[in-house]
């Protein structure tokens, strides 16, 4: 089994860009999907990148996904941030044995 | 639309059980796998279960392994969690979620249903 590791919290201004990083502990990060998902406050997650970087047609292209071998990570990069995109953001991935894994979550505040 | 509306969750006491529900429509449930995923208070994504379209793999956290069992009903487009043994460290809420596909993750999540154990 492997752990996703995100940074606790990152922020920035409005209009900026921030990238949240996801590190694989074991494996390579190209084995298996990664998505993303955003949480608001007292809401349930919603998919903001699926597979990579593929994007649900609802979600705003200022939202990208990439992973990076070199690094074993993948990324969300928000750009033109909005005070609206504050929110958990959460990278997901599965094992080998078909378990899901989640990173422990980034707490994204646009001030 | 795809809708997950879950159901079931309440205070239990240690080793008590729950059977949690979660009816789905919007799409052909018979085709995608589901999953249940917890999200402790203040704490982050935990998955817990998935289950493929057939029942035929089923694949659970080692934190429930031998006390949670997921099952689905086709025929009714419902999804169920039965948690046996219950302990503190299991209250959460638990959310219904959709697979994309094979390898790919929820696509979406039901609205969740709070299970608190405690005596």
């Amino acid at each position: 089994n492997f752990m996703l590791t995100q940074p606790h919290s990152v922020s920035e201004s409005p209009g900026k860009t921030v990238t949240i990083s996801c590190t694989r502990s074991s494996g390579s990060i190209a084995n298996n999907y990664v998505q993303w998902y955003q949480q608001r406050p007292g809401s349930s997650p919603t998919t903001v990148i699926y597979e990579d970087n593929q994007r649900p047609s609802a979600v705003p292209d200022r939202f990208s996904g990439s992973i990076d071998s070199s690094s074993n990570s993948a990324s969300l990069t928000i750009s033109g941030l909005k005070t609206e995109d504050e929110a958990d953001y959460y990278c997901q991935s599965y094992d080998s044995s078909n378990h899901g894994v989640f990173g422990g979550g980034t707490k994204l505040t646009v001030l | 639309e795809v809708r997950l509306v879950e159901s079931g969750g309440g205070l239990v006491k240690p080793g008590g059980s729950l059977r949690l529900s979660c009816a789905a429509s919007g799409f052909t449930f018979s085709s995608y796998t589901m999953n249940w995923v917890r999200q402790a208070p203040g704490k982050g994504l935990e998955w817990v279960s998935s289950i493929t379209t057939s029942s035929s793999y089923i694949y659970y956290a080692d934190s429930v392994k031998g006390r949670f069992t997921i099952s689905r009903d086709n025929a009714k487009n419902s999804l169920y969690l039965q948690m046996n043994s219950l302990r503190a460290e299991d209250t959460a809420m638990y959310y219904c979620a959709k697979v994309r596909g094979s390898d790919s993750g929820p696509d979406y999540w039901g609205l969740g249903t709070l299970v608190t154990v405690s005596s």
